[in-house]
């Protein structure tokens, strides 16, 4: 089955500043990759998703960066604000079945 | 904007016992999934369900989990018999045709077993 690898477990910023977090998965018949914020006791929140046909996609402030040669996503959030503090997963799939195989987490924490 | 429901937010049960978790899906939604969440972990596949049948299950979907669509708009989960182990944060997610744009959580159910 699918292995999702997410680098870091932990990252802290200051506010303003970059945050990157890198996935890799193993499977290479997945193509679709969300990724989702979850604050605490809170339900993942999809903020943002890429298939295999793009290289990258952005809104606003987040973007995220596919290289299925390497089999690795990132998630790139741009000028951080303390609202962006909480856990972030990746995640692949398969259009097959849209099984989703998540990462461990990320926790991210903005410092003011 | 439609929600994933469920209920209830949050249950305490003595190990052994059977639970049964509830969700409302989106009402033209057709694809209906459980994951599963151990406080500070991963979020976990359980088992997918279309067409009024499994269509896959994980390693974790045992015989003490079974899963039922018995009246057109719930979705429920079942454990039979319920180990310390099985405590965790429980989502169900729906989606509809147009593919993984329909795909949303529901607000969880945190399933105690002491």
């Amino acid at each position: 089955g699918e292995n999702v690898e997410q680098h870091p477990s932990t990252l802290s910023v200051q506010e303003g500043d970059s945050a990157v977090i890198k996935c890799t998965y193993s499977d290479s018949a997945s193509n679709y990759f969300p990724w989702y914020k979850q604050e605490l006791g809170k339900r993942p929140q999809l903020i943002i998703d890429i298939r295999s046909n793009v290289g990258e996609k952005k809104d606003q402030r987040i973007a995220v960066t596919l290289n299925k040669t390497a089999k690795h996503f990132s998630l790139h959030i741009t000028e951080t604000q303390p609202e962006d503090s909480a856990v972030y997963f990746c995640a692949a799939s398969a259009w097959s079945d849209y099984k989703l195989s998540f990462g461990a987490g990320t926790t991210v924490t903005v410092r003011a | 904007e439609p929600e994933v429901t469920q209920t209830p937010s949050h249950q305490v049960t003595q190990m052994g016992q059977e639970v049964i978790l509830r969700c409302v899906p989106i009402s033209n939604h057709l694809y209906f999934y459980w994951y599963r969440q151990i406080l500070g972990q991963k979020v976990e596949f359980l088992v997918s369900f279309y067409n009024n049948e499994i269509s896959e299950k994980s390693e974790i979907f045992d015989d003490q989990f079974s899963v039922e669509r018995p009246d057109g708009s719930n979705f429920t989960l079942k454990i039979r018999s319920t180990k310390l182990e099985d405590s965790a944060m429980y989502f169900c997610a729906s989606r509809g045709t147009q593919g993984v744009y329909g795909y949303t959580f529901g607000s969880g159910t945190r399933l105690t077993v002491v």
